[in-house]
């Protein structure tokens, strides 16, 4: 079973510029979560789909970032325009139904903006 | 206000001896618990878990014990591998809460077992 992927591994932007993470989860896991950790913090929940829908989200910093799972299936998160403090590692994870808290994270994204 | 504290930011521990890495939570609506290893540059793993209507969870070489009243749990990894050396996270969830198994994490605790 292929585990959850995340792209691109590593983004420089310049502060104002436009990133798109993307995120495919387990085959078959409904619960997508999003996450970011920002250096020497904690891993912080940023928001849950399930499936198609948002579950929670918030966890969100601001409205400059917009996730969608389009189909239930993979996941994007968008940061417009990033800000220096929008710097971190993205982790997604995803989980079954009915079993929500037993999540399997990705190898997250770092973003680096400049 | 961090709900769960991992207040170790780092562990150095002897190969064969056993490691002990803890972790403090604040929320009493908590009744999940996982234990989460980190390598650099890959994501967390799932390691071993809790419910909190238990007081001890056994896999193999590691064990997490859970203090309810004290709202205390502990990582105990025996006997310590060279290649345990990562970053542990300590990580919360309220299952039937709002908050639908979203995962509270500590900030983590880097364990260096030397051989």
């Amino acid at each position: 079973e292929a585990g959850v992927t995340q792209f691109p591994s590593h983004s420089v932007i310049e502060k104002g510029q436009t990133v798109t993470l993307r995120c495919d989860p387990i085959s078959g896991h409904d619960n997508l979560y999003w996450y970011r950790r920002v250096m020497g913090k904690e891993i912080k929940f940023l928001l849950h789909f399930v499936k198609e829908s948002k579950q929670d989200e918030s966890g969100m910093p601001n409205n400059r970032f917009l996730a969608e799972r389009t189909g239930g299936t993979y996941s994007t998160l968008k940061v417009q325009p990033a800000e220096l403090e929008d710097s971190g590692v993205y982790f997604c994870a995803s989980s079954r139904q009915g079993l929500a808290y037993e999540q399997y994270f990705g190898p997250g994204t770092r973003l680096t903006v400049t | 206000d961090q709900q769960v504290k991992q207040n170790s930011p780092s562990l150095s521990v002897q190969e064969g001896r056993i490691s002990i890495l803890n972790c403090d939570y604040t929320n009493s609506m908590f009744d999940y618990f996982l234990w989460y290893k980190k390598y650099p540059a890959e994501g967390p793993t799932f390691l071993i878990s809790i419910s909190s209507i238990k007081d001890k969870n056994e896999d193999g070489r590691f064990t997490v014990f859970l203090n309810k009243s004290a709202k205390h749990l502990s990582l105990h990894i025996v006997p310590s591998q060279p290649g345990d050396s990562a970053v542990y996270f300590c990580a919360a969830s309220d299952r039937y809460g709002g908050s639908q198994g979203n995962l509270i994490f500590g900030k983590g605790t880097k364990l260096s077992v030397k051989p």
